[in-house]
């Protein structure tokens, strides 16, 4: 089982539709939880962070985490294309020994349509 | 430009080569991690630095991998007798540690082996 898993997608969403992207995680002791936006051909860039469950919005961005579950989504309102990009889910596993390092997953590819 | 600086941005060199790219972290981040990304995947972790000392190697990073932060600033990553298996966009980042830590990274340096 990988650490972090996403449906990579393509994931298509009409203009202006709410866009639902999907992570789920293994290790049960995560403590932080991110979502960066990468361009293709550009490196990744940090858009959302949480750390508690529940619901964290962010502009048209909303990060939700369940723990109990291993879920982690990102919505994103009033989908534009400047929005489309691949979206990379990425945590930060139980402290072990001192290390700690973000896992990514796959990454979903986004697409929205005009 | 106070961000994560990388460089070069591309390198092609030929198979057997040896290669070296060089990465200049946020200022005040005493953290500093290289990753791989190969294409339609997430970035994968190869090690990490915290001022000076390399805490972590991936087993992903063969001896033919070597990276250094000589007085804890800028770090490089060697690449020796480079295969066509090593092309790749080689990320760094940087961070401040802690529970709350947030990875900033690069631009990236795309390497491709021929």
């Amino acid at each position: 089982q990988k650490e972090v898993e996403q449906n990579s997608g393509p994931l298509s969403v009409p203009e202006g539709a709410i866009a639902s992207l999907n992570c789920t995680y293994s290790d049960r002791g995560s403590q932080s939880f991110f979502w960066y936006r990468q361009y293709s051909g550009k490196s990744p860039e940090l858009i959302m962070f949480i750390y508690s469950n529940g619901d964290k919005e962010d502009g048209r961005f909303t990060a939700q985490l369940n723990k109990a579950s291993q879920y982690v989504s990102l919505l994103i309102r009033d989908s534009q294309p400047s929005d489309s990009a691949t979206y990379l889910c990425a945590v930060i596993p139980a402290l072990i020994q001192g290390a700690q390092k973000l896992v990514f997953g796959q990454g979903t590819r986004l697409t929205i349509n005009p | 430009d106070t961000g994560v600086s990388q460089d070069p941005r591309h390198k092609i060199t030929k198979r057997g080569q040896n290669v070296t790219f060089r990465c200049d972290p946020i200022s005040e981040h005493n953290r500093l991690y290289w990753y791989r990304q190969t294409l339609g995947q997430g970035p994968e972790f190869l090690t990490y630095f915290q001022n000076e000392a390399q805490l972590e190697k991936s087993r992903l990073l063969s001896d033919r991998f070597s990276a250094e932060r000589p007085k804890g600033s800028f770090s490089t990553l060697e690449i020796q007798r480079t295969e066509q298996g090593d092309s790749a966009m080689y990320l760094c980042a940087s961070s401040i540690p802690g529970i709350r830590e947030k990875l900033f990274f690069g631009s990236g340096t795309q390497l491709s082996v021929l």
